[in-house]
């Protein structure tokens, strides 16, 4: 069975820009979660789309967006890149929303702003 | 709110020898437990999760880990450590209805030879 699959392994932009991250969930599962993991800031819930729908977002200002296609794959947008947003951008998915649901994750997207 | 502290931000041991690594949690609803673990360039790999049940939770490469609902702890073990057991170890708790798991600060296991 795979995993969940990212895509870009890495990025690079510059300030101003705006990054697409893409993911792609285990078959079968229908939620799917953003999170960032910053130097010095560890993991933070960025996002969470089930059956096509935001259904929660964490304390991020409204340049970081997404959404989930009808085969339940994902995309994250950031607008408007500032220097702070380099991180890993890790993606995870699960069955469903119950949240005892185990999340499993991608080996994520390097975000690098110059 | 929910949060998790990972007791130790760094944890050297030796090869063969047994490891404990700490988490606490503060919950005041029913809480789902989960340890990941982090190696290098790669994204989170699930060790193990406490749902219900036995508070004795086995998962995978030999953890385990022991939920204490009067203390509040989920800590992680290995009897005898490997080299290649060297990452970083994240506690989680799963918040109710958000869809959110809440991090600990990680935990660095060093196996040294």
């Amino acid at each position: 069975e795979a995993g969940v699959t990212q895509s870009p392994t890495h990025l690079i932009k510059t300030r101003g820009q705006q990054a697409t991250l893409r993911c792609s969930p285990i078959s079968g599962h229908t939620s799917v979660y953003w999170y960032q993991q910053a130097l010095g800031l560890g993991l933070q819930f960025l996002l969470w789309y089930d059956e096509g729908e935001e259904r929660n977002r964490g304390n991020f200002p409204p340049r970081f967006s997404g959404r989930q296609f009808p085969n339940y794959s994902s995309e994250l947008n950031v607008n408007a890149l500032e220097l702070e947003d380099s991180a890993l951008y890790l993606c995870a998915s699960s069955y469903h929303r119950g949240s005892n649901q185990p999340q499993h994750f991608g080996d994520g997207t390097r975000l690098s702003i110059l | 709110a929910q949060s998790v502290t990972q007791l130790d931000s760094q944890v050297p041991v030796f090869e063969e020898a047994p490891v404990e690594l700490r988490c606490n949690y503060s919950s005041s609803v029913s809480v789902y437990l989960f340890w990941y673990v982090q190696y290098p360039n790669q994204g989170l790999q699930l060790l193990l999760k406490y749902l219900s049940g036995s508070t004795l939770v086995k998962g995978i490469n030999g953890f385990e880990a022991e939920f204490n609902k009067s203390q509040t702890s989920f800590h992680l073990r290995k009897p005898s450590v490997h080299i290649s057991d060297t990452a970083e170890y994240f506690c989680a708790v799963s918040e109710s209805n958000t869809g959110k798991l809440i991090f600990g600060q990680g935990t660095t296991l060093q196996v040294k030879p």
